[in-house]
């Protein structure tokens, strides 16, 4: 069984601080992701590794960078925090040219700026 | 521009009744769509439509891709009150490196 694990589940921060998301996986795959989720705006992509130190940019990679020193673990950084990334960060992991496609997903980190 | 849309956004059936979700796309050298059931949490995967006309089923879930028209749906029958959740369409470029969500229906059935 794939196993994605994020750092926290819930985590609530100041406008302004720096703030750390981190990605775990198991299974050796090479492509990671970081979307946001938002009622009625579904999973929005802000950044994309498809391989470690490899990355590119999403369609809202404004606010946000990425880390990713080693293949199976993927961070998602907020240099400076505001009220507007108070979100549902969701990572994602999954191997191209793999069968079925599918991305596996972590637990998800309910992120609240205040 | 690449998209997936998904209708309705939301709906509210009663247990027993037969729901049906859509998903539209218009996504360039499409693949494959798939679909995903999220509850509380993460995100899991339903089932994945390459080809067209055949239909893909797991209880009483089943799922049905027509690449002419550029659609999926989803269908629930029977539905319980276990099946409340999120389902999210999505379609992945060719190479699998971006996958371009829905915004999700929101299905809640009441007792």
């Amino acid at each position: 069984d794939v196993k994605v694990t994020q750092s926290s589940r819930y985590l609530v921060k100041r406008t302004g601080e720096k703030v750390f998301l981190e990605c775990v996986q198991d299974m050796d795959h090479e492509n990671m992701f970081w979307y946001r989720q938002d009622p009625g705006l579904g999973l929005r992509l802000i950044y994309f590794s498809y391989d470690v130190k490899m990355k590119e940019k999403g369609d809202i990679p404004e606010g946000y960078s990425v880390s990713r020193e080693k293949k199976e673990r993927f961070s998602l950084i907020l240099e400076s925090a505001s009220t507007n990334q108070t979100s549902m960060y969701l990572c994602a992991t999954q191997t191209p040219g793999q069968g079925s496609g599918e991305q596996f997903f972590g637990p998800g980190t309910r992120l609240t700026v205040l | 521009e690449d998209k997936v849309v998904q209708s309705p956004l939301s709906l509210v059936v009663h247990e027993g009744d037969t729901v049906t979700l859509n998903c539209s796309y218009e996504v360039t050298n499409f693949r494959s769509l798939l679909w995903y059931k999220q509850e509380k949490k993460a995100p899991t995967f339903l089932f994945m439509l390459t080809s067209s006309g055949i239909e893909k089923k797991s209880g009483r879930l089943s799922s049905i891709l027509d690449k002419k028209e550029l659609f999926s749906i989803l269908n629930i029958t029977a539905t319980q009150t276990g099946d409340s959740a999120i389902y999210l369409c999505a379609v992945p470029t060719y190479n699998f490196n971006k996958f371009y969500f829905g915004s999700g229906t929101k299905l809640n059935v009441k007792p």
